[in-house]
């Protein structure tokens, strides 16, 4: 089936700092990723949505300038946290789905726990 | 609008009993319907997903079936294991919306033996 891979699956770092995570589809191409974020105990929210090749959308309220995305290839898009700080503090989830889009599933990463101190 | 609505948790259970997650949904058009788990400290996995309606998707003892009629996609298993412990998200995906997924809040489930 298809395989989402997101690394790292934590990352500490200090306020102030920058993060890449990196999330690949493995056995498919992705013309499509989703970033997405979830905070304890609650459900996922939507960030931005990678298209490859062009620009991110990035949902209201999220800033586009801190939460860098690039999607340069059918199979590799990353999210930079820009100066982190604290309340970044988060778990991070990618997917994707294959070209065929329409109402094919989403494939998750196995998510990103990030701890900015 | 596009929305998914999930019974609240956290929902526990003992092994073996059987378990009901409610959802339902607003969509406009004929929506494909999912749902997702997550274990602990992981991202989600598809468990199953029906993209029409009375279709019945099924996974690991799982199922839920899409009835339009009610609007609903319950996600059933008959006799739960302690391996189940996990949240369960209810989710559609709509090409009158852009192909954009709607998920619930997601429903937590501990079983215990």
């Amino acid at each position: 089936g298809a395989v989402v891979s997101q690394h790292p699956s934590w990352v500490i770092c200090k306020s102030g700092t920058s993060v890449k995570i990196e999330c690949r589809s493995l056995d498919f191409q992705a013309t499509t990723m989703f970033w997405y974020r979830q905070f304890p105990k609650q459900s996922l929210m939507l960030m931005a949505t990678s298209n490859e090749g062009s620009k991110a959308t990035y949902e209201q309220g999220v800033e586009k300038d801190k939460f860098l995305i690039n999607h340069a290839s059918l199979t590799l898009s990353t999210l930079t946290v820009t100066s982190a700080h604290p309340e970044d503090s988060s778990f991070y989830i990618c997917s994707a789905r294959g070209q065929t889009g329409g109402n094919s599933p989403l494939h998750f990463g196995n998510g990103t726990r990030l701890t900015v101190t | 609008g596009n929305s998914v609505t999930q019974m609240e948790g956290p929902v526990t259970l003992s092994e073996e009993a059987f378990l009901t997650i409610n959802c339902t949904y607003t969509a406009t058009g004929y929506p494909s319907l999912f749902w997702y788990v997550q274990y602990p400290g992981e991202g989600l996995q598809l468990l199953l997903k029906a993209t029409k309606a009375d279709d019945k998707g099924s996974n690991k003892g799982f199922e839920a079936t899409y009835r339009k009629e009610t609007t609903s996609f319950h996600l059933e298993k008959g006799s739960v294991q302690v391996s189940d412990s996990a949240v369960y998200f209810c989710a559609l995906t709509n090409r009158l919306s852009g192909n954009q997924f709607y998920f619930g809040t997601g429903t937590s489930l501990t079983v215990i033996p």
